[in-house]
């Protein structure tokens, strides 16, 4: 079975870092893309982020630009999403998701259930 | 870059009856809209891709449709664990794949 498992996720201060990790089993890892979302306490869904199956591609939400960094290590099916600077308005749960479609960019078939991530002083 | 607009923001209404969520992308996006569900607490869950194809296990109640700017999806009777919020995303071109607002159907 697909399973994808965040975490990292803490209490961190405003202009703080913090790198999440997405653990995937089930699946070639290598063969699919994968993205990030993040959802605000009582809010919606945001994009946050993509990146290709072989990790040279990248795409972020203008909100985090400059900011976000996503990685992966294919030898480890690992996916990572680092944060510098953080502000308040990043506070939300943050989900990995497999792409549909493999190495072609597409929607979110499996979700992880969320690490949080509160920036507050 | 791409808004989608979801309406209602609330859908008031009983088990058994049919809902008709709604989805306006800003700009053509021809069939790349997607419907996902979420309930309190969890994760959401990919209900339909490329506006009407219904994902791996999801139940013949639910429908979509539309292409363009327009789209819509459709309960046809509403179950207990339908009432739930629902988000749709599109994937036109490259990322970023945006998300709606959300549209919350509540029992009414």
């Amino acid at each position: 079975d697909v399973q994808l498992v965040e975490s990292g996720g803490d209490l961190v201060q405003p202009g703080g870092s913090l790198r999440l990790s997405c653990a995937a089993s089930g699946f070639t890892f290598s063969d699919y893309a994968m993205h990030w979302a993040r959802q605000a306490p009582g809010k919606g869904l945001e994009y946050v982020s993509t990146i290709n199956s072989k990790g040279d591609s990248t795409y972020y939400a203008e909100s985090v630009q400059g900011r976000f960094t996503v990685s992966r290590d294919n030898s480890k099916n690992t996916l990572y999403l680092h944060m510098v600077s953080l502000r308040g308005d990043d506070t939300a749960v943050y989900f990995c998701a497999r792409n549909r479609g493999g190495r072609s960019y597409d929607f979110n078939d499996y979700w992880g259930q969320g690490t949080l991530v509160i920036v507050s002083s | 870059e791409i808004v989608l607009t979801q309406s209602p923001a609330t859908l008031s209404l009983s088990p058994g009856d049919r809902a008709t969520l709604s989805c306006r992308a800003s700009q053509p996006i021809s069939d790349y809209l997607a419907w996902y569900q979420q309930r309190p607490g969890q994760a959401p869950r990919l209900l339909i891709f490329d506006a009407s194809k219904r994902a791996t296990g999801i139940p013949a109640r639910f429908s979509g449709s539309g292409s363009g700017t327009d789209f819509t999806l459709s309960i046809s009777s509403l179950e207990p664990e339908d009432f739930a919020v629902y988000y749709c995303q599109h994937r036109f071109n490259w990322p970023p794949f945006n998300f709606g607002q959300g549209t919350k159907v509540e029992i009414k």
